[in-house]
């Protein structure tokens, strides 16, 4: 079965500094990913999702994702952090060949400093 | 605009007890879902609804059961829970079954405490 994992629990960055918060996923075919954000007693919302051709994956609030096929990664990233970007974020992803299981990481906590 | 309504979104069992966590989509979704959320262990699936008419497994069902009860709705039914169930929970729909890169919309929770 598909998984992924987000190998940093916690994530601070300084507002206006690039962000990064890191994601590899595994799956046996080829993958559809998706990154999705979640604000204090909310439900996830969807931020942006790799489906094919481009590896640079734009989405919501000035978020991108890269996705690197031999790295087995999509890394989220934002060029200039905001305090309002500070919540909890989840990669996600899916097998073309299973695609009602999508499987979701453990989540990355990312604190945005003023 | 409502999107994915979940009821109630707080409730305090007793082991052994039964209860029925309700969901309901208005964007004509035909795929739903139930996750729950447990800390270090992000989203995992319950159960899921591909369309009407149909439910499966997901990665965690022990312990629970679905009914979909028409398009818009989907519940969960704990039988008798057990703190191990204490959890938050998440209903979810999608536009699917289709090519597998709809994205989610997620209603905004169910905390359940089992004592």
């Amino acid at each position: 079965a598909q998984s992924v994992a987000q190998p940093e629990d916690q994530v601070n960055v300084a507002e206006g500094n690039p962000l990064t918060v890191k994601c590899t996923y595994s799956v046996s075919g080829n993958p559809y990913l998706f990154w999705y954000v979640q604000y204090p007693n909310r439900g996830l919302q969807f931020l942006l999702k790799y489906i094919t051709g481009d590896n640079l994956v734009k989405g919501s609030y000035g978020f991108e994702a890269e996705f690197n096929k031999s790295q087995t990664s999509f890394h989220l990233k934002k060029p200039s952090a905001l305090v309002s970007d500070s919540a909890l974020y989840f990669c996600a992803v899916r097998d073309r060949d299973n695609n009602n299981d999508m499987r979701f990481g453990a989540g990355t906590r990312l604190t945005v400093k003023p | 605009n409502a999107g994915v309504t979940q009821t109630p979104k707080f409730q305090v069992l007793k082991t052994g007890q039964s209860m029925t966590l309700q969901c309901a989509q208005d964007m004509n979704h035909n795929s739903m879902y139930w996750y729950r959320q447990d800390p270090g262990m992000g989203l995992r699936l319950i159960y899921y609804s591909a369309s009407e008419g149909t439910t499966d497994k997901g990665e965690v069902p022990n312990g629970y059961n679905v009914s979909r009860l028409n398009k818009r709705e989907f519940s969960l039914r704990l039988e008798s829970a057990a703190p191990s169930q204490t959890s938050v929970y998440f209903c979810a729909s999608s536009e699917g079954p289709g090519q597998g890169h709809e994205k989610l919309f997620f209603g905004s929770g169910t905390q359940l405490s089992v004592l």
